[in-house]
Formats: structure tokens, sequence, C-alpha cells
């Protein structure tokens, strides 16, 4: 089938440092892999998305990069900013644009 | 109003009653989806529409009834709701169904009473 897995539970992090959310998958064939966004009382927003092995998904200073090899996409930004504390979700296309979401994290970034 | 608009965006309503859930999006996308978000689970695909035709029905209740006039606007009908069912209910829309980025509304908060 299809699926995502992000890793457990929030993330809590200062400003200024390294973020890391890993996400792996299943699927079958060669699915669009995506990262969306979610700040608190709104819907969620893509963040970045890659379609195809090696390429490398950006936006915000936030960079992914899509692992046939160890079916990861993991997120990452060098310098988070109290500004960036949302859950992410990681998540895959298949079939019709159907997605399939991870779990999410809640990341929380301390001043 | 731009993208995609959800109302109400808060709803307490009792196992016996009947209310709706409003999407609009102003993208002039083709395709329509809902999703409930619960605590500690990923989003669930409910319903999906396209050119205001449902192509996809994922073992939903029938105590949730979904309705698309036009390609701009999809409805949620709720009647005689468990309480489990309280969660966000977020609806999104995409310019098709072939690979296509889908926007998200704020989502209606739902809680069952």
């Amino acid at each position: 089938g299809n699926s995502v897995t992000q890793m457990e539970g929030p993330v809590t992090l200062s400003e200024e440092a390294f973020l890391t959310i890993n996400c792996t998958y299943t699927a079958t064939g060669y699915p669009s892999l995506f990262w969306y966004v979610q700040y608190p009382g709104e819907g969620l927003q893509l963040l970045l998305k890659a379609t195809k092995a090696d390429d490398k998904g950006s936006n915000k200073g936030f960079e992914a990069t899509y692992r046939k090899e160890t079916t990861s996409f993991h997120l990452e930004k060098g310098s988070v900013q109290v500004s960036d504390s949302a859950v992410y979700f990681c998540a895959l296309s298949y079939g019709n644009n159907r997605l399939a979401f991870g779990k999410g994290n809640q990341v929380v970034v301390i001043p | 109003e731009t993208g995609v608009t959800q109302t109400p965006r808060h709803l307490v309503m009792g196992m016996t009653n009947k209310k709706s859930l409003k999407c609009e999006q102003h993208l002039g996308h083709n395709a329509m989806y809902w999703y409930k978000q619960s605590a500690k689970k990923p989003l669930e695909l409910m319903f999906v529409y396209s050119l205001e035709e449902r192509v996809e029905n994922n073992s939903v209740p029938s105590r949730f009834s979904p309705e698309c006039p036009n390609s701009s606007h999809l409805f949620l009908h709720l009647h005689t709701l468990q309480p489990e069912d309280s969660a966000l209910y977020l609806c999104a829309s995409s310019q098709g169904l072939r690979q296509y980025e889908q926007y998200f509304g704020p989502g209606t908060r739902l809680t069952v009473t």
C-alpha cells in the first residue's frame, strides 16, 4: 500500500537551531512527495515538493531531497525562527491525485 | 475572497442535530476534497469530487453526506453524529486529478456532544 511514516513526538528547539524532521514512505510506483505546514488555526499549506528521485524541493529556507534508495524525504532547515512554529506533514501522492499523509510533527521554536 | 474558504469555522452539535459544512473555492479548480483530521491520526480522505461527480468515497459512514452542486462549492451534510466524529474537517481543491497541488481551507472544528 501507500503510507508515510514520520518520527514520533513534538520537536522543540531554540531559535537559529538546525531542524530535521524524518519522513519515510512506502509506495507502489513512483509517487510525488510533499511537505505541508499547518500554522495554528489554519489549513494546510504546501511547503515544498519533489516529483522524482534525487529532486530537491526547497522553499522559505526549508529543503527536502527525494531519496528513492532509502525511501525517505527528510525536511531540513539550517536556522529556524519562532515563526516556523507549526505542524509539519509529509505526504505522497498516488492514484488520481490522492494524498497519503503522515501523522505530522509539532515544531515549537523557543526564542 | 481568495483561495479556499470554509464555514462555519467552529460548530458544536448534539447527536440528534442536522447541520451542514460549506466549502467554497475561488481558484477555478475542478476537483474538491473532504478530509477529516483527528488528534494523533493522519489526515483521512473522505470524499473526492471531480467536475461535480463523486469519484471516491472512502468507506465513510452514511451519517456524512457530501454534495457538490457546482465546481466551486462543496457541502458536507451531517446527521446523527457520534462523539468520535469530533474533529477538524478540511476541504481542499485542485486543478484536476492528475498530480496537481491541493489547496486547503482553514477547516471547520466540529464538536459533537
